[in-house]
């Protein structure tokens, strides 16, 4: 399994756009990186997948370089509500999964 | 929200007792997953199931057992639950979709072991 590495906490002002990075230099070739959201008392929810060059949804951009041994969030113009845990997540199937301590992202005023 | 039920959702029980948590969808997925969370901790993955009767471990099975008997049911049991097992328990399930590997998420069960 790819071991993920990311950063413990990070803090934005309303309005920035925020980067989240995860190192995960032992990515497997069939391996997709997904990044999920969790607010507290709940379970995580899904955000965004990707394997190579960018994918943009209606809530954020994945970045992966070439070598895919990392990856960035990226969350345009963060508002209070976007405080919340982000944890990204390296896997070939749907078999095991397992995350990270995940980046808490605080959002302020 | 992805058809997934946790039971109960508060559970308060007593050392040394045994206790089932009960994870049921109504997608279809394949994969089914149970984990706990500790206050200022991520997700940690105790056990998961990849079909009917197939089932493995996962970082932190010790204590814990499972059984998956039919697709949409997947049970988590402390056969005698103590004070470190008190966590909020979460369900997932994926394989569903062509989205390879997005999970859905239950309401998690908050269970105390006093």
């Amino acid at each position: 399994l790819a071991k993920t590495t990311q950063p413990i906490s990070m803090d934005s002002y309303e309005g920035q756009e925020v980067n989240i990075t995860c190192s995960h230099n032992n990515i497997a070739t069939n391996d997709y990186i997904t990044w999920y959201q969790q607010f507290p008392s709940q379970g995580p929810r899904f955000i965004i997948q990707g394997y190579k060059t960018k994918v943009t949804n209606e809530v954020a951009s994945l970045f992966i370089p070439a070598d895919r041994k990392s990856s960035t969030l990226s969350l345009p113009r963060v508002s209070l509500s976007d405080t919340a845990v982000y944890y990204c997540l390296v896997s070939g199937s749907a078999r095991q999964l397992t995350f990270g301590s995940g980046t808490q992202l605080t959002v302020l005023p | 929200d992805a058809g997934i039920t946790q039971s109960p959702r508060h559970k308060v029980t007593e050392t040394g007792t045994p206790v089932t948590l009960r994870c049921h969808q109504t997608e279809n997925h394949r994969y089914m997953y149970w984990y706990r969370q500790d206050p200022g901790h991520g997700l940690r993955l105790i056990h998961y199931s990849y079909g009917v009767k197939d089932t493995d471990k996962g970082e932190v099975s010790d204590g814990y057992s499972v059984s998956r008997s039919k697709t949409e049911d997947f049970l988590l049991t402390l056969e005698s639950a103590t004070s470190s097992q008190t966590s909020v328990y979460f369900c997932a399930i994926s394989g569903g979709r062509d989205v390879d590997t997005e999970a859905f998420f239950g309401q998690g069960t908050r269970l105390t072991v006093v």
